[in-house]
Order: structure tokens, then sequence, then C-alpha cells
């Protein structure tokens, strides 16, 4: 299986900070690289897909880059409703797919 | 608008089974990939397997091969996933996601709310 990795596993900001997030594959994945975000008790949300495709609805403070091993999402100006855990997941092995350890953004 | 509402919550006994219900409405459920996956308390997400409803052929997570099912009904548009021989490390919150592909690449666009199953003698 392909593992993936992110750091931090934490961050304290805030509001209005920049934020990068990196995500690692064990082995290329191409752009095959999405990212969530999940606030306590919810199921995850799509943010971008694809490495950098910005999905539908999803606020343009979010952004993603990246292709091969190493990624990143970035959040430019973080707002109140974006303190949460961001999760990346890999689909290259699809139907086999991982998703990372999570990293968990709060309130400095 | 899509959405996947999920079964309620169960407390089941070790060795026992359990099957969640996931049932779709506002879209093509035939044509799109369910997947399950789960989150144990405090920890992350990992799939156990999908089904493309249409074909009624899933795929499962090494891990899991042999001990979970997952079956559709397409007169309901319902996905369902069952799990046997618990133990409390079965103790997650198990959600449904629909799997949508663009330029070839597959992501979870839609959720269910999750069903907590807690295993517990």
């Amino acid at each position: 299986d392909i593992q993936m990795t992110q750091s931090p596993s934490s961050l304290s900001a805030s509001v209005g900070d920049r934020v990068t997030i990196t995500c690692r594959a064990s082995q290329s994945i191409n752009s095959y690289l999405n990212w969530y975000q999940q606030k306590p008790g919810k199921a995850p949300k799509l943010l971008i897909f694809a490495a950098s495709s910005l999905q539908s609805g999803v606020p343009s403070r979010f952004s993603g880059s990246g292709s091969g091993t190493d990624f990143t999402l970035t959040i430019s100006s973080l707002q109140p409703e974006d303190f949460a855990t961001y999760y990346c997941q890999q689909s290259y092995s699809t139907p086999r797919i991982t998703f990372g350890p999570g990293t968990k953004v709060d309130i400095k | 608008q899509v959405q996947l509402v999920q079964s309620g919550a169960e407390v089941k006994k070790p060795g026992s089974s359990v099957k969640v219900s996931c049932k779709s409405s506002g879209g093509t459920f035939s044509s799109y990939v369910i997947s399950w996956v789960r989150q144990a308390p405090g920890q992350g997400i990992e799939w156990m397997g999908g089904i493309i409803p249409v074909f009624g052929t899933a795929n499962y997570a090494q891990k899991f091969q042999g001990r979970v099912t997952i079956t559709t009904d397409g007169s309901t548009d319902t996905a369902y996933m069952e799990l046997s021989s618990l133990t409390s490390e079965d103790t997650a919150v198990y959600y449904c996601a629909r799997e949508a592909v663009t330029r070839g690449v597959n992501y979870f666009d839609y959720w269910g709310q999750g069903t907590l199953v807690t295993v517990s003698s």
C-alpha cells in the first residue's frame, strides 16, 4: 500500500495567518491527491481534488499544489471556521486508497 | 443535491456482526462507486472497501478481507456494509462516501453523516 505522511501533525495559528500543510507519498502518485477538512463530529469535506483543483463552493483562500511525492495545502488567510483537522488522500492506487494521518489546526 | 443518509448508532457484543446502511438520494446511484471508510475514536481515516452498484462487484482492503461484505439494493438506492467477528478494535464511526472521477482522479465528493458502532461486552 502507498503510505501517506503529513507534517506537522498539529499547529497553532491565529486568524489571518497563512497556513501550509505538507503531505508526502511513499511513491510517486502523479497528481492523484485530494485534501479534506474535518470538524469534530462531522464527516470529512472535500476541499481540493487532483492536487490543485478547488471543489465547487470551497473558498478561494484554500489552494493545493504539488505532484509526484510532495504536496501542500495552503490557507492564505486563516478564518475562524477553518480550525479543523485536514487530511490528504491518495487515489493513485484506486480502489485501494489511503489517507494521511491528519493535521490538526487549532487556535493560538 | 446528492444526500447519503446512514442508519443509526449500534452497540454490539464481541464476536457479533453489524450491518450499516447508506441510502442515496438526489443523484444517479448506480453509476458511482460507493465506498466505506471508518474512523476509530481520535484516529485517522481508513478505507474498508467499495462497490459499483451497476456492476455489483466489490473491492475490499486486505485488512478486512473475509470479514466485510459490501452490497447494494438498486430498488432503494441503498448500500450496505456488514462487518463480522467484531472486536473492541472495531469501535469506530463508519462512513459511506460517493466516489467521483475527474481527469482520471477519484475523490469522495459526498459523504454520509457517519454511524457510530460500539463493540462492548
